[in-house]
């Protein structure tokens, strides 16, 4: 079951912009988690965000929160080429266990 | 350095054929997971154990059966019964307690020929 849903799912843009994706989810969370993927690879965890935060940041990372809109925000600011990956959300609705469902993803290019 | 291994990077199965595809971690996390990734797809869980010796089903355990003989290990084994084998399988593992994130292994291409 798909919890959450990422938009755009791909988004090309210059070096040197601001990215913004977009998850939105169906259910109550503990957490909110961004992964980010390069190709053929693992995922990477990027940050978490609990449901009691609204906002977070880590480097060139900020993270939103908006639970009452079962939203959140991945801005990565001052892109560079190496940040070309896909980037997922993933939710924790912790039922007795920390069970991640992961979103579809969103394919950031970015072009030099 | 701690992490999660998985082996063989590449799996090329037969049909009607079971293959096995290993993953070890050294972080001693309690919790191990199984995803599955189509082209262009998100994950979804196939299997997850929070223990030894005790797993659960995901979304998608048909024609897939796990094993926990020990924490550091939680291989994968991909049956007959699945039809569309055909994927990208991660690994992951996790502090047990929750609201932390999990860390993947690099994952197996399975392709049936």
């Amino acid at each position: 079951s798909q919890q959450g849903e990422e938009d755009p799912q791909a988004l090309s843009i210059q070096e040197g912009e601001n990215a913004t994706m977009n998850c939105s989810y169906k259910t109550s969370i503990n957490n909110l988690q961004w992964y980010r993927q390069n190709s053929g690879r693992g995922l990477v965890h990027l940050i978490l965000i609990r449901s009691n935060e609204r906002e977070k940041h880590s480097g060139r990372l900020r993270v939103t929160l908006d639970t009452s809109k079962k939203s959140s925000s991945l801005l990565i600011t001052a892109s560079r080429a190496a940040d070309t990956a896909s980037y997922f959300c993933a939710t924790d609705k912790f039922q007795g266990a920390q069970k991640l469902v992961f979103g579809q993803g969103t394919r950031l290019t970015i072009n030099p | 350095d701690g992490g999660i291994t998985q082996s063989p990077k590449y799996l090329f199965r037969k049909e009607g054929q079971n293959v096995t595809l290993s993953c070890e971690q050294n972080l001693n996390h309690d919790a191990m997971y199984w995803y599955r990734q189509d082209p262009g797809q998100g994950l979804r869980l196939i299997y997850y154990s929070q223990i030894v010796n005790d797993f659960q089903k995901g979304d998608i355990a048909e024609g897939y059966s796990v094993s926990r003989e020990k924490k550091e290990s939680f291989p994968l084994t991909v049956t007959s019964a699945q039809k569309n084998p055909t994927a990208f399988y991660l690994c992951a593992s996790s502090i047990t307690t929750g609201g932390y994130g999990y860390t993947f292994g690099s994952g197996t291409r399975l392709t049936v020929v």
